[in-house]
């Protein structure tokens, strides 16, 4: 199993641009999350899923979107990028009655 | 709102010492207390809590977990430069987790 993947793993926006954010697991997870970690911050969680055709909002969703329309994918949309998403970028997931989340290597996005 | 604290912030002990880092928390629906390490890259997992008082332990790393006063402690004993990272804890309630601001800890050798 490959696990959790990420693409890209680096990218430098303009403000104002727009992308998307890959995320990928291959462990057959219902539940997958996209995470944010600001410099010596801990992990804000930005959306999840707990299934496909199912999301929900985090703690900080402002300015980004997300679909679920596999078990496998769950995509983050930023729309009209600002530097102050500025960010490193983790997508995990997990299986039902499972605790532990297993986390993809990361995105890191600067935004000038 | 669900509520994770940890503490200190940060640490720097030689190598040999022994640390203990504390997480304190405040979550409706509590099923579990997850600590991880991360180093320069993503989170890996170390233990899983989910009973007060049972200690789980993994060669030099242990931890507890104290669901009446709501907080945990991991302990790491004769540290090695390699426990360098900042230690995370994290508190699954209602399908997601909370996530602490870490504890950075630094070994000098």
């Amino acid at each position: 199993n490959a696990g959790v993947t990420q693409t890209p793993k680096f990218r430098i926006l303009k403000i104002g641009q727009s992308m998307t954010l890959q995320c990928t697991q291959d462990m057959n997870h219902n539940y997958m999350y996209w995470y944010r970690q600001d410099p010596g911050m801990g992990l804000k969680l930005i959306y999840y899923s707990v299934g496909a055709g199912i999301t929900d909002k985090g703690e900080v969703p402002n300015g980004y979107n997300v679909s679920r329309s596999t078990t496998e994918d769950f995509p983050l949309r930023l729309e009209l990028a600002a530097p102050s998403q500025t960010s490193v970028y983790f997508c995990a997931s997990r299986r039902v009655g499972i605790d532990e989340q297993y986390f993809g290597p990361g995105t890191r996005l600067t935004v000038t | 709102e669900d509520k994770v604290v940890q503490s200190p912030l940060s640490l720097v002990v030689h190598e040999g010492d022994t640390v203990t880092l504390n997480c304190s928390y405040e979550v409706t629906n509590f099923r579990s207390l997850l600590w991880y390490k991360q180093e320069k890259k993503a989170p890996t997992f170390l233990f899983m809590l989910t009973s007060s008082g049972i200690e789980k332990k993994s060669g030099r790393l242990s931890s507890i977990l104290d669901k009446k006063e709501l907080f945990s402690i991991l302990n790491i004993t004769a540290t090695q430069t390699g426990d360098s990272a900042v230690y995370l804890c994290a508190v699954d309630g209602n399908e997601k987790l909370t996530f602490g601001t870490g504890t950075r800890l630094t070994i000098i050798p």
